[in-house]
């Protein structure tokens, strides 16, 4: 069965700090990996997804996402975090052709950037 | 493409009324997905279809909600009676690669 963890309920960092939310997933075969972010009152947004290829993968508004196949992890991360940053980011996880079409999200991380 | 619409994007019942919720998918699209968000849960899965057919309805708390897809581009969701604890945020989205979620619409039961 598919399933994918997010340790962290939030996430605290400064502006201009590197920020980084974790994501740790389980599926059976090969893996398809999203970042979704969602702002107050609105629907989810996606970010980024890797499907196959270079490990590091790199989506919208600077953010990027290492995927790491022997640690099961798919962290979102970005150099230098900004206040209109915070939000709710969830971690996707499918199983690709093998698991059909559903896709499970996490629990959400929420992100909280001071100035 | 005006991306996934939903509506109502708000809705204020009373309990025991029936309430429908309405989605219309990104054309082209062959998957959809309808969730429920609360604080408590989170976000839930509830039902997809693939191709107008639905696949997987194992998140569907009771029988007192139902969702169909009669075409490619229309889907409901339907519950009958409404109790309190039904209030959430419930997204619709659909499938080409990633997910791409409407607007949501808030439902208040009272």
């Amino acid at each position: 069965a598919q399933s994918v963890a997010q340790p962290e309920d939030q996430v605290n960092v400064a502006e201009g700090n590197p920020l980084t939310v974790k994501c740790t997933y389980s599926v059976s075969g090969n893996p398809y990996l999203f970042w979704y972010v969602q702002y107050p009152n609105r629907g989810l947004q996606f970010l980024l997804k890797y499907i196959t290829g270079d490990n590091l993968v790199k989506g919208s508004y600077g953010f990027e996402a290492e995927f790491n196949k022997s640690q099961t992890s798919f962290h979102l991360k970005k150099p230098s975090a900004l206040v209109s940053d915070s939000a709710l980011y969830f971690c996707a996880v499918s199983a690709g052709k093998t698991g059909g079409f559903k896709t499970i999200f996490g629990a959400g991380t929420r992100l909280f950037v001071k100035a | 493409d005006a991306g996934v619409i939903q509506s109502p994007r708000h809705e204020v019942t009373e309990m025991g009324q029936e309430v429908t919720l309405r989605c219309k998918p990104i054309s082209g699209h062959n998957s959809l997905f309808w969730y429920r968000q609360t604080m408590m849960r989170g976000l839930e899965l509830l039902i997809y279809f693939n191709n107008n057919v639905p696949i997987d309805d194992s998140g569907m708390p009771e029988d007192r909600f139902s969702a169909k897809m009669p075409n490619a581009s229309f889907s409901t969701l339907k519950i009958q009676p409404s109790e309190p604890r039904d209030s959430a945020v419930y997204f619709c989205a659909s499938k080409g690669g990633e997910q791409f979620f409407g607007p949501g619409t808030r439902l208040t039961v009272l």
